[in-house]
């Protein structure tokens, strides 16, 4: 099945630095990729859409100065935070859509963002 | 705004029994509809999927889907252990976005 790669796994940055998080679709083409946060013991919450070529999509609340968004191919999503602060320390998980209109998303790993 | 709702837990059952999870859905046009078991730290893991109205049954999972009622629900049945995790409802909507619910904290006594 397709898989999607997200890296780094876990992340520990200082306040005020600025972290990358890649998600890569190893197999297939994603012309668009989904951003999650996930807060302890919460749900996913869809922060933005990542469009190839265009600019992401940011859900209401989503600051997109801060959660900077960049699919510059068709293989790549980047989602930076900018300026870091404890406050983002979150779990983040990118998805690719499905392929098709009865078929499931799929996964990256997640990332473990913690900011001391 | 679109909202998929769940009893947050936690469900505790024993081992061997059927565990019922629910889900409710408010966009009546959504057309698909999963499952995802998360445990602490991970990323979601596909249980079920459903498409269409009536049950799925994968192994001892069962999904149940009533689109009148706006209504999803997962069966465990022969609950073990290794089932304890979280489980998320969710329903994809147009352009393939995906929205989840809160979960529902899933302990299987042993």
């Amino acid at each position: 099945g397709a898989v999607v790669s997200q890296h780094p796994s876990w992340v520990i940055c200082k306040s005020g630095t600025s972290v990358k998080i890649e998600c890569r679709s190893l197999d297939f083409q994603a012309t668009t990729m989904f951003w999650y946060r996930q807060f302890p013991k919460q749900s996913l919450m869809l922060m933005a859409t990542s469009n190839e070529g265009s600019k992401a999509t940011y859900e209401q609340g989503v600051e997109k100065d801060k959660f900077l968004i960049n699919h510059a191919s068709l293989t790549l999503s980047t989602l930076t935070v900018t300026s870091a602060h404890p406050e983002d320390s979150s779990f983040y998980i990118c998805s690719a859509p499905p392929t098709g209109v009865n078929t499931e998303a799929f996964f990256g790993q997640g990332t473990r963002l913690t900011v001391v | 705004q679109k909202e998929v709702e769940q009893n947050s837990g936690p469900l505790s059952v024993p081992e061997g029994a059927i565990a019922s999870l629910n889900c409710t859905y408010s966009d009546r046009g959504s057309q698909s509809f999963f499952w995802y078991r998360q445990y602490s730290g991970k990323s979601p893991e596909l249980i079920m999927s459903i498409y269409s109205n009536g049950d799925k049954e994968d192994g001892r999972f069962t999904a149940q889907l009533n689109k009148a009622s706006q209504y999803v629900s997962l069966l465990i049945r022969d609950s073990q252990p290794s089932d304890s995790a979280t489980y998320l409802c969710a329903v994809r909507y147009g352009g393939f976005k995906t929205i989840f619910g809160a979960g529902t904290r899933l302990f299987v006594k042993a």
